[in-house]
């Protein structure tokens, strides 16, 4: 069965440092991939989608993720950390003979000043 | 402006008494879900429609309904809510032209059932 699996539940992180959010699929084929972020007491706003082409995707809010076929991942990256990032992000997958979205756990992302 | 409306946002409530969360969309999508979130589990799908008056199971669908008579709307109904249906849930839609189209997420509706 097609799975998502975030590693990490909770990262924190010092404002002004990197950032890396790891996520990895389970699925035959290459699927859609997404990135959505959820502030507090907010719904899911879309960070980055991946279909197909250049494996680097640019994505709003500074965020950028890679998609690497040999590791079935999709990590979300950020060079710089801002405090107002401090929310839940979650990474979902779409096969493509679906609609369905199949979402990780999702990780917590904490900012220290 | 585009977007997907959830009414009620709060709901407290008690076990058995029927309750419907409505949503509504004004973007023409075609596809509408509903999806519920619980700590530790993500986001999991209860009911999906790919257009009007098409509806199908989601991997969750136990203890829920829904309809689909127009586009725009895809309100969510339990017919005798139950603790373990305390959750936030959150409706979605998506043009289907593309399969590759994002989801748009409404702000989610918080749902105690005592």
């Amino acid at each position: 069965a097609q799975s998502v699996t975030q590693p990490d539940i909770h990262i924190t992180v010092s404002e002004g440092a990197s950032l890396e959010l790891r996520c990895n699929y389970s699925y035959g084929a290459t699927p859609y991939l997404f990135w959505y972020v959820q502030s507090p007491g907010q719904g899911l706003q879309l960070l980055l989608k991946y279909f197909s082409g250049d494996t680097l995707v640019q994505g709003i809010k500074g965020f950028e993720a890679e998609f690497k076929r040999s590791q079935s991942s999709f990590n979300l990256r950020k060079p710089s950390v801002h405090w107002s990032d401090a929310a839940e992000y979650f990474c979902a997958v779409r096969m493509d003979s679906s609609y369905k979205l199949i979402f990780g756990s999702g990780t917590r992302l904490l900012v220290r000043p | 402006e585009a977007q997907v409306t959830q009414n009620p946002r709060y709901l407290i409530t008690v076990t058995g008494k029927k309750l419907t969360v409505t949503c509504s969309q004004n973007m023409n999508h075609e596809y509408m879900s509903w999806y519920r979130q619980d700590p530790g589990l993500g986001l999991r799908q209860i009911y999906y429609s790919m257009n009007v008056e098409v509806t199908d199971k989601g991997d969750v669908p136990e203890g829920y309904k829904v309809s689909r008579k127009e586009k725009r709307n895809f309100p969510l109904i339990l017919e005798s809510p139950s603790p373990n249906q305390t959750s936030l849930y959150f409706c979605a839609s998506s043009p289907q032209r593309e399969r590759g189209n994002e989801q748009f997420f409404g702000p989610g509706t918080r749902l105690t059932v005592l």
